[in-house]
C-alpha cells in the first residue's frame, strides 16, 4: 500500500523560514506534489518534484530525495496569509493520475 | 472563468435519501476525481475517471457511485445517505498528458442527519 507521513502542526513567526517534511512509501513512484489549502477553501497546487533536488518558485521551494523516500516544502519570508494546511501527495499506483494525499500539516504563522 | 464548478455548495440531507453532487469542468481534462475531506483524515479518494466512459474505485468507494458520460461532467451519487457520509466533497481534474497538477472545485459541504 501507500502511506505519507507529515507533521500535523507547525507554528512559525512572520518573516521566518519553515520546513514541512514528508516521508512516503509507495510502489511505482511518479513524483511528489504539494498542495495548499486555506480554511474553507479548495486545495491548490504548489509544486511538483519528479527528480531529486530543489525546485524553487518564489518564496516556496520543494525538495525531493527519492533514495530516502523523503521530501520537504520550504516556505521563506513567512507571511500571515501563509497560515494554511499543506499536503504532500503521490500518484496512486494503478489508478491513472489520482493522488494519494498525506493528512496535512496545519501551519500557523504568528506575528 | 475556466475551472471546476461543483453544486450544491452545501446541503443538509436526511438519512436514507438519494443525492447527486454535480461537478463540471471546462478545461477539457481527461482525468477527474472525487475526494472527501474529514477532519484529521485529509483528502481520501472516492472514485476516479481517467477518460470519458471509464471509472475506477478509490480508497473509500462504498456507498458512492459515479458516471462519466462525457469529458466535462463527473457526478457523484449517494444512493442512500448515511450520517458517516457527512463530509466536504471535492471534485478535481487533471490533464492526463502531464498529470502533475490537479485542479479542485470549491467543494460541497454535505451534512447527513
Amino acid at each position: 500500500g501507500q502511506s505519507l507521513e507529515q507533521p500535523s502542526e507547525v507554528t512559525a513567526v512572520e518573516g521566518a523560514i519553515v520546513q514541512i517534511n514528508c516521508t512516503y512509501q509507495t510502489s511505482g513512484f511518479y513524483g511528489l506534489s504539494w498542495y495548499q489549502q486555506h480554511d474553507g477553501g479548495a486545495p491548490t497546487f504548489l509544486s511538483y518534484n519528479a527528480l531529486d533536488g530543489l525546485e524553487e518558485t518564489g518564496r516556496f521551494s520543494s525538495f525531493l530525495s527519492r533514495s530516502d523516500s523523503y521530501g520537504y516544502l520550504l516556505l521563506q519570508e513567512l507571511q500571515m496569509k501563509d497560515s494554511a494546511s499543506y499536503f504532500c501527495a503521490v500518484r496512486i499506483s494503478n489508478s491513472g493520475y489520482a493522488l494519494n494525499f498525506g493528512k496535512g500539516t496545519s501551519l500557523l504563522v504568528t506575528p | 472563468i475556466a475551472g471546476i464548478t461543483q453544486a450544491p455548495t452545501s446541503q443538509i440531507l436526511a438519512a436514507g435519501r438519494r443525492m447527486t453532487l454535480r461537478c463540471t469542468q471546462d478545461m477539457r481534462h481527461n482525468a477527474m476525481y472525487w475526494y472527501r475531506q474529514d477532519l484529521g483524515l485529509g483528502l481520501r479518494l472516492i472514485h476516479y475517471s481517467n477518460t470519458a466512459g471509464t471509472t475506477g474505485k478509490g480508497e473509500v468507494p462504498d456507498g458512492y457511485s459515479v458516471s462519466r458520460a462525457n469529458t466535462d461532467d463527473f457526478p457523484l451519487t449517494l444512493a442512500s445517505a448515511v450520517p458517516s457520509q457527512t463530509s466536504v466533497y471535492f471534485c478535481a481534474s487533471s490533464d492526463s498528458s502531464t498529470g502533475t497538477e490537479a485542479f479542485f472545485g470549491q467543494g460541497t459541504r454535505l451534512t447527513v442527519v
